[in-house]
């Protein structure tokens, strides 16, 4: 079974581009997450899609947005880059939370 | 923001000697999860202990939850150099049908094992 997968693994943008960052859940899980972690501030918790809708999101701009595909695909979208957004992005897709998430490897974001 | 704490920061041990890390939290829990994650890769999940448990086992991992101190414990026993990582816990709120349903993670650990 394929595991959560994200494309690319390395992203290098400008500051005030944008970035787009790609995720395909476990098969048969409806939901994905999105964290960011930046370098010596752990992992902060950024958006939830499940079935479609974004359920929750965390204290993140609105610059920070996605979205959720049929296929349970999911897409971040960071515009208006800076250079404090530069961290490796993480997703990761459960059935529910209750059963612990599995991860992707992340995308490096580096904004210069 | 952070929920849980962990302690210590850093450890340095040797292989063969046990690890414990604790972490702490705020907020009433569903269950509260450790990860494990390899130089800056994805987290890898280990194990799930649920507030109405106390201990947990998987192979050489230990888990212990004390919901009355708000606090979680680690135990990785005979270590081997492969262990050396960072392990954060994940706490658990959901409410269910409700608007939540994230975990929030700790700091983090970062365990070296010295072969």
């Amino acid at each position: 079974e394929a595991g959560v997968t994200q494309s690319p693994t390395h992203l290098i943008k400008t500051r005030g581009q944008q970035a787009t960052l790609r995720c395909s859940p476990i098969s048969g899980h409806t939901s994905v997450y999105w964290y960011q972690q930046a370098l010596g501030l752990g992992l902060q918790f950024l958006l939830w899609y499940d079935e479609g809708e974004e359920r929750n999101r965390g204290n993140f701009p609105p610059r920070f947005s996605g979205r959720q595909f049929p296929n349970y695909s999911s897409e971040l979208n960071v515009n208006a880059l800076e250079l404090e957004d530069s961290a490796l992005y993480l997703c990761a897709s459960s059935l529910t939370g209750r059963y612990g998430y599995t991860f992707g490897s992340g995308t490096r974001l580096t904004v210069v | 923001s952070q929920q849980g704490e962990e302690d210590p920061q850093a450890l340095s041990i040797q292989e063969g000697e046990n690890a414990t890390m604790n972490c702490s939290y705020k907020t009433s829990i569903n269950n509260l999860q450790w990860y494990r994650q390899n130089s800056g890769r994805g987290l890898v999940h280990l194990i799930l202990i649920r507030s109405n448990e106390r201990e947990k086992h998987s192979g050489r991992l230990r888990v212990t939850l004390d919901t009355s101190k708000k606090s979680s414990s680690l135990l990785i026993t005979a270590s081997r150099a492969a262990d050396t990582a960072s392990y954060f816990c994940a706490t658990d709120a959901s409410d269910y049908g409700g608007a939540t349903n994230k975990l929030i993670f700790g700091t983090g650990t970062l365990l070296a094992v010295q072969p």
